[in-house]
């Protein structure tokens, strides 16, 4: 299995509801990571991370909430988000991060969100 | 300036063309990526590169780590290959991605 696989593919959302965007990855991979594509533009990175501790957090506002319950699983919890935060957002997992290992990325089909 | 710079920004083609889009970068780097994305839809990885050259199909990605550059070729094009082609690379020490700006391929009938 090399599939990165992401739920939903779209969501539309109020500012006021509660949702999350759900990643998951069976190829033993213990570095998952978040971003953000807006349109027309490069990915942004939002979160990493490496043996379910977050290591990077690209000063992202707090409405978005990394969680990593096990080493295949990555959720995003949105909550009072903002009309501008309608993107494309997509899920990666590799090896490994760091020096050492394959950083090789292997990216999900994205979540495409709308916020009203 | 962008740490990673790629040319063209848009290339319109005619189905069969050799195409090449080029990749510049400015730091020190681990590795080069190239990514492939359709319209509206996710990412696929088609190479990783840390020297030499790397061939699937008929694609062909080339880096010169000396010059700073890389270059992805595609041979015989063809429709299925429209989409959007990113450039990222592994600054040294880092553990993220620096992305290009993507180069906006179109191949015509």
């Amino acid at each position: 299995d090399t599939e990165v696989t992401q739920t939903p593919k779209h969501l539309v959302m109020g500012m006021t509801n509660k949702k999350s965007l759900k990643c998951e990855q069976h190829m033993g991979h213990r570095a998952m990571y978040w971003y953000k594509q807006k349109a027309k533009k490069p990915p942004e990175l939002m979160f990493v991370y490496s043996y379910e501790k977050l290591s990077i957090n690209e000063s992202v506002p707090s409405r978005f909430s990394p969680e990593c319950p096990n080493s295949s699983l990555l959720n995003l919890h949105l909550h009072a988000l903002q009309p501008e935060d309608s993107a494309l957002y997509l899920c990666a997992s590799s090896q490994a991060i760091g020096l050492a290992g394959n950083n090789e990325q292997f990216f999900g089909p994205g979540t495409r969100l709308t916020v009203l | 300036k962008n740490e990673v710079e790629q040319s063209p920004q848009n290339l319109t083609a005619q189905e069969g063309e050799f195409i090449t889009i080029n990749c510049s970068y400015s730091v020190g780097i681990s590795a080069l990526h190239w990514l492939q994305q359709h319209p509206g839809g996710g990412i696929v990885s088609l190479f990783m590169l840390s020297s030499g050259k790397k061939k699937h199909g008929r694609l062909i990605a080339t880096i010169n780590i000396q010059e700073k550059h890389s270059s992805l070729h595609i041979t015989a094009s063809h429709p299925r290959d429209s989409a959007v082609y990113i450039c990222a690379v592994r600054v040294q020490g880092a553990q993220k991605l620096v992305f290009g700006q993507g180069t906006r391929l179109t191949i015509n009938p």
